[in-house]
């Protein structure tokens, strides 16, 4: 098994660029995928295959993979993105499935 | 429009069997998906449990494995969860959900419709 890093929290005000990142021991071959959870709520999947986003999810939202690390990137912050966000990928057989810790990003 | 739905007992006691279903909407769930458990604790991050095929084929968290099994019941469009010898660090919200999977040259396996969750409470 592996494990991913993410930061703790990352905060932004309205209209920044907010980046979260997620390091791995190493991933050559695996997809990532971000999840978005607000309080109380299901986690909603916002990103998948690294650089896809799911339909439904605003432009503003977008991935990269390079080496270790993925990063989900938010840019023009709205209020509405404040929430706690989860990378997760799969090991090389696709079926053991592992999460980061989660990063909560503040809106100032 | 698929859906998923736990459901629970809400408080077990240590050292007994939790036991959690999940209900999926129309006939999904014999449709060649992966279905899954992922729980987590209050104020804590996400930890996959486990996932099924219809077909029976589990693959489990090795942190858990010993503990858990899952199993379907396509006659009834479920899927269960049998947590063994349960401690108040499995108190958690777990939730449901159907796995993706892709395989090319990269591999990936997600979870894209996810139940709202069920909290399960560990305490005599």
């Amino acid at each position: 098994s592996y494990e991913l890093t993410q930061p703790p929290s990352v905060s932004v005000s309205p209209g920044q660029t907010a980046k979260i990142t997620c390091s791995a021991d190493a991933l050559p071959k695996q997809y990532a995928y971000w999840y978005q959870q607000k309080p109380g709520q299901a986690p909603v999947l916002v990103m998948y295959q690294d650089t896809e986003r799911p339909s439904g999810i605003p432009e503003r939202f977008s991935g990269s993979s390079s080496g270790t690390t993925v990063t989900l990137t938010i840019s023009g912050v709205q209020a509405e993105d404040e929430a706690d966000y989860y990378c997760q990928l799969a090991d090389s057989s696709a079926a053991f499935v592992v999460f980061g810790g989660g990063t909560k990003l503040t809106v100032l | 429009q698929l859906q998923l739905q736990e459901s629970g007992p809400g408080l077990v006691k240590p050292s007994e069997t939790l036991s959690l279903t999940c209900t999926v909407s129309g006939n999904f769930i014999s449709s060649g998906y992966y279905w899954g458990w992922i729980r987590q604790p209050p104020g804590r991050g996400l930890e996959w449990i486990g996932s099924i095929h219809h077909s029976g084929n589990t693959y489990n968290n090795p942190s858990l494995k010993s503990r858990v099994t899952i199993v379907t019941d396509t006659s009834r469009n479920q899927f269960s969860l049998n947590l063994g010898s349960v401690t108040a660090a499995d108190t958690a919200v777990y939730h449901c959900a159907r796995v993706r999977t892709v395989a090319g040259t990269k591999v990936g396996s997600w979870f894209d419709s996810w139940g709202q969750g069920t909290l399960i409470t560990v305490s005599s």
